[in-house]
């Protein structure tokens, strides 16, 4: 099946420090990613949508000039968390809808975030 | 209401049992359903997918859809330890797509 790859798998920063979480469809082309975020025990929590060629769309009460995305490839999408604070500190899954006739949406590893 | 309803579980079955989630949904408006499964701090790994009423197997793991009633079920037969996580439907419609909010399974050696 389709492969999505998300690096890294676990972070640990400083506060005040950015992070960068990559995106990748592997082996189909990706128009429209997601990310999502995740607290222990619960589901999945959509953040936003990230489109190819244009700026992603911001679940209500997701900061988009806190998690910056940038999705500058049918490949690769970006989720970046500036000036990351304790209360950041999540799991973050991006996925991607592989288009077409029975599309279907895959998921990557996830990443930890740990802010101290 | 949620336009999609998951009983959060937790589903405690002991091995070999057949196991049965569900979803209700409320919007005629969906086509695709799916069902994935998530182990803890892993992303979510699909199973099953369809997109019409009816059953449709793929191993131990059987999907049902029911439209008429706007009903989703997961059959897992011969369950295994190894089965035990979170169980999540998603159902989409358009560009619209919109997850349960998961069960837990436990299979018990």
């Amino acid at each position: 099946g389709a492969v999505v790859s998300q690096h890294p798998s676990r972070v640990i920063c400083k506060s005040g420090t950015s992070v960068k979480i990559e995106c990748r469809s592997l082996d189909f082309q990706a128009t429209t990613m997601f990310w999502y975020r995740q607290f222990p025990k619960q589901s999945l929590m959509l953040m936003a949508t990230s489109n190819e060629g244009s700026k992603a769309t911001y679940e209500q009460g997701v900061e988009k000039d806190k998690f910056l995305i940038n999705h500058a490839s049918l490949t690769l999408s970006t989720l970046t968390v500036t000036s990351a604070h304790p209360e950041d500190s999540s799991f973050y899954i991006c996925s991607a809808i592989t288009g077409g006739v029975g599309e279907k949406l895959f998921f990557g590893s996830g990443t930890q975030l740990s802010v101290l | 209401q949620k336009e999609v309803e998951q009983d959060p579980g937790p589903l405690s079955v002991p091995e070999g049992a057949i196991v049965s989630l569900n979803c209700t949904y409320s919007n005629s408006a969906f086509q695709y359903f799916m069902w994935y499964r998530q182990y803890s701090r892993k992303g979510p790994e699909l199973l099953m997918y369809t997109y019409s009423s009816g059953n449709k197997e793929d191993g131990r793991f059987t999907a049902q859809v029911d439209k008429s009633s706007k009903y989703i079920s997961l059959f897992i037969r011969d369950s295994q330890p190894s089965d035990s996580a979170t169980y999540l439907c998603a159902i989409k419609a358009g560009n619209m797509l919109t997850f349960g909010g998961g069960t837990r399974l436990m299979v018990k050696p």
